[in-house]
């Protein structure tokens, strides 16, 4: 009964291959982003999805594109890996609405690119 | 646009003692103000939030978080650590807007000495 997951949690490929990570929300929520958070822990939006619809693309490379299947799903792929994107990604959701203005984050997926 | 600063990357204290955690964001009004913590190799979880009302605000596992406006702060406070509460703890402001998109502090590292 996990309410945001994410597959893979560990995902290790070499440079130039392209790979996808998905995840799922169980908890009716309208908004899923995705955050990047580096080796320094820094955390940061890269996108938003609202019912779907890209609200949110802050500055991402085009290598990265999120997909958003229907409500529950936004997967984010990845062309050509670099060094640069080993990080952990988390995909975190928000429910609409005043008293629903908080964010649920996934476990995270390690990112390591050789 | 808006930032969060968390001035002390790492912080260490013993067990049973007291911890403040600080916290100060650049907004031109007031924003919705988050305390995540991120267990080793784990995601976010939600400990508290402020969206308004009274500025001192509780959470889960004996947090507490007073709201300054004077001061744009948002510090956390435990009145008595446990060895469970090593952790990184992050502050994050939203805003209420389409995106809502999440703003995080650098974090900060707490080790508890037994």
């Amino acid at each position: 009964d996990t309410a945001v997951s994410q597959t893979p949690k560990y995902l290790v490929t070499q440079m130039g291959n392209d790979k996808s990570i998905k995840c799922e929300q169980n908890l009716g929520h309208d908004t899923m982003y995705w955050y990047k958070q580096d080796s320094k822990k820094f955390l940061k939006i890269m996108f938003s999805y609202n019912n779907k619809e890209l609200i949110i693309n802050e500055t991402v490379p085009n290598r990265f594109s999120p997909k958003s299947p229907d409500k529950a799903h936004l997967n984010l792929h990845i062309n050509s890996l670099e060094l640069g994107d080993s990080a952990v990604y988390f995909c975190a959701s928000r429910g609409s609405g005043f008293l629903t203005d908080t964010q649920y984050f996934g476990p995270g997926t390690r990112l390591t690119v050789l | 646009a808006q930032s969060v600063t968390q001035p002390d990357i790492h912080i260490t204290v013993s067990e049973g003692a007291s911890l403040e955690l600080r916290c100060n964001y650049s907004y031109g009004a007031t924003p919705y103000l988050f305390w995540y913590v991120q267990s080793p190799g784990q995601g976010l979880q939600l400990l508290l939030k402020y969206f308004s009302g009274d500025t001192l605000v509780q959470g889960i596992k004996g947090f507490e978080a007073e709201f300054k406006r004077s001061q744009s702060s948002f510090n956390l406070r435990k009145p008595s650590v446990h060895w469970s509460d090593a952790a990184e703890y992050f502050c994050a402001v939203g805003l209420y807007n389409a995106g809502n998109m999440l703003t995080f502090g650098g974090g900060t590292r707490l080790m508890v000495k037994p």
